[in-house]
């Protein structure tokens, strides 16, 4: 069974860089046709899809974000992580990490982080 | 972006009742559409993907049905745990957006 897990600080300063690991476990991040992506939730309000990254490395960003994120692999530690710059109070939300997986050629996210919450605050 | 719009955004109902939720794309997405359940405090559950594939695991209760621009999840028996927020999802394009939830709660 794949479990996906979120960690990084919870507290971060506005201006500051935000920075989140989610480790892989009950599978090798590399096996599989999947990609790896980051999604937030504000309190009390929807999904926001920020980003993914397969394996390969290649990667694919929410362009209403992407001037501040960047999302890196490591496939020897099966974690992947999230780095989203200049964060503002709009930022605050659980931040969760899930797994997007093919069948039959339509994607989905299958397995989920139970998420973080990252609150910004001075 | 594509826009996902869902409705309605809430509603109530009892256990025993059919409960239909409807998600709208703002342009044709195929069937590239997912659901999910989301309870308080947790992370969503993926119900159905392609429109109408249901997930191992999920109840027969549950079905989903659309293609194009026009979607709906459909609970024929409403069970008491499934008294959640639903979220549609299109995965057509990047970016990948979800509708804006619609939260089943008792009546």
């Amino acid at each position: 069974q794949v479990q996906l897990q979120e960690s990084g600080p919870g507290l971060v300063k506005p201006s500051q860089t935000l920075s989140l690991t989610c480790t892989v476990s009950g599978g090798s991040i590399s096996s599989g046709t999947y990609y790896w992506s980051w999604i937030r939730q504000p309190a009390g309000k929807g999904l926001e899809w920020i980003g993914r990254i397969y394996t390969s490395g290649g990667t694919n960003y929410n362009p209403s974000l992407k001037s501040r994120v960047t999302i890196s692999v490591d496939t020897s530690k099966n974690q992947f992580s999230l780095k989203l710059s200049s964060v503002t109070a709009a930022d605050t939300a659980v931040y969760y990490c899930a797994r997007g997986s093919y069948s039959s050629g339509y994607e989905a996210f299958d397995y989920w982080g139970q998420g973080t919450l990252v609150t910004v605050s001075s | 972006d594509i826009q996902m719009t869902q409705s309605p955004s809430s509603l109530s109902a009892s256990v025993g009742d059919r409960v239909t939720i409807t998600c709208r794309a703002s342009q044709n997405i195929n069937i590239y559409l997912n659901w999910y359940q989301q309870k308080p405090g947790e992370a969503p559950k993926l119900l159905i993907c392609a429109a109408s594939s249901l997930q191992s695991g999920v109840p027969s209760r549950f079905s989903g049905s659309g293609s194009g621009t026009d979607f709906i999840l459909t609970i024929s028996s409403l069970q008491p745990e499934d008294f959640a927020t639903y979220y549609c999802q299109h995965s057509y394009s990047n970016p990948r957006t979800f509708g804006q939830g619609t939260k089943v709660d008792i009546k």
